[in-house]
């Protein structure tokens, strides 16, 4: 079983939908992440949640709205995209925030991703 | 305004050759830097790491360069493989705070046979 796995792998959904992302990881580690991809631009921080505790939101639109219901799971509620939202959106895992900042020889684990489809 | 920078969108290389990636950062604060590869439909993994402190890491066939003056790190694969082929991201982060990872935009590395 791969260490973080995200479901679904494709999504399209209208404006108005509510959908939701989801990622697991079992790998023990207690800090999940975040990211989107947009088509020709860096891996973006949105999220992170270290010890279920949500650390960082990087200036994100409300429309976008996560959950870690523990250090295994991370959910990504989505209402009301735009267009623009469009991207292929990736969960990480690390031991823990202070491991990647302060180590460096913790780095983060990826899923698959969620290519997410706004119509 | 990115604060790392992979200028190469694209590199073709043959098979058994070297293939170098570079990466250039701006922001003076960062003290470690990452390489992520990432094949099509899965997420990036971890390849290697350096710290501000070094300025050659290795690893197998991949080796990292850092030369901090000129805010510049590079990724040495020696010999390329055809399974190198995939896309190859820089990231940086400053230690010593909760600051985020950043990314660059990747470099597609093609190895020809």
């Amino acid at each position: 079983e791969t260490g973080v796995t995200q479901t679904p792998r494709h999504l399209v959904m209208g404006m108005t939908n509510k959908k939701s992302l989801k990622c697991e990881q079992h790998l023990g580690h207690n800090a999940m992440y975040w990211y989107k991809q947009s088509a020709k631009k860096p891996l973006e921080l949105m999220f992170v949640y270290n010890f279920k505790e949500q650390t960082e939101n990087n200036s994100v639109p409300s429309r976008f709205s996560p959950e870690c219901p523990n250090s295994s799971h991370l959910f990504l509620h989505l209402h009301t995209l735009q267009p623009e939202d469009s991207a292929l959106y990736l969960c990480a895992s690390s031991q823990d925030w202070a491991a990647v900042v302060y180590t460096g020889n913790q780095p983060q684990h990826f899923g698959d991703g969620t290519r997410l489809s706004i119509l | 305004d990115q604060q790392v920078k992979q200028n190469s969108p694209s590199l073709s290389v043959q098979e058994g050759r070297i293939s170098i990636l570079n990466c250039d950062y701006t922001n003076s604060m960062f003290d470690y830097f990452l390489w992520y590869k990432k094949y099509p439909a899965e997420g990036p993994t971890f390849l290697i790491s350096i710290s501000s402190i070094k300025d050659k890491n290795e690893d197998g066939r991949f080796t990292v360069f850092l030369n901090k003056s000129a805010k510049h790190l590079s990724l040495h694969i020696v010999p390329s493989q055809p399974g190198d082929s995939a896309v190859y991201f820089c990231a940086a982060f400053h230690s010593g705070g909760y600051q985020k990872v950043t990314f660059g935009i990747g470099t597609k590395l093609q190895v020809i046979p």
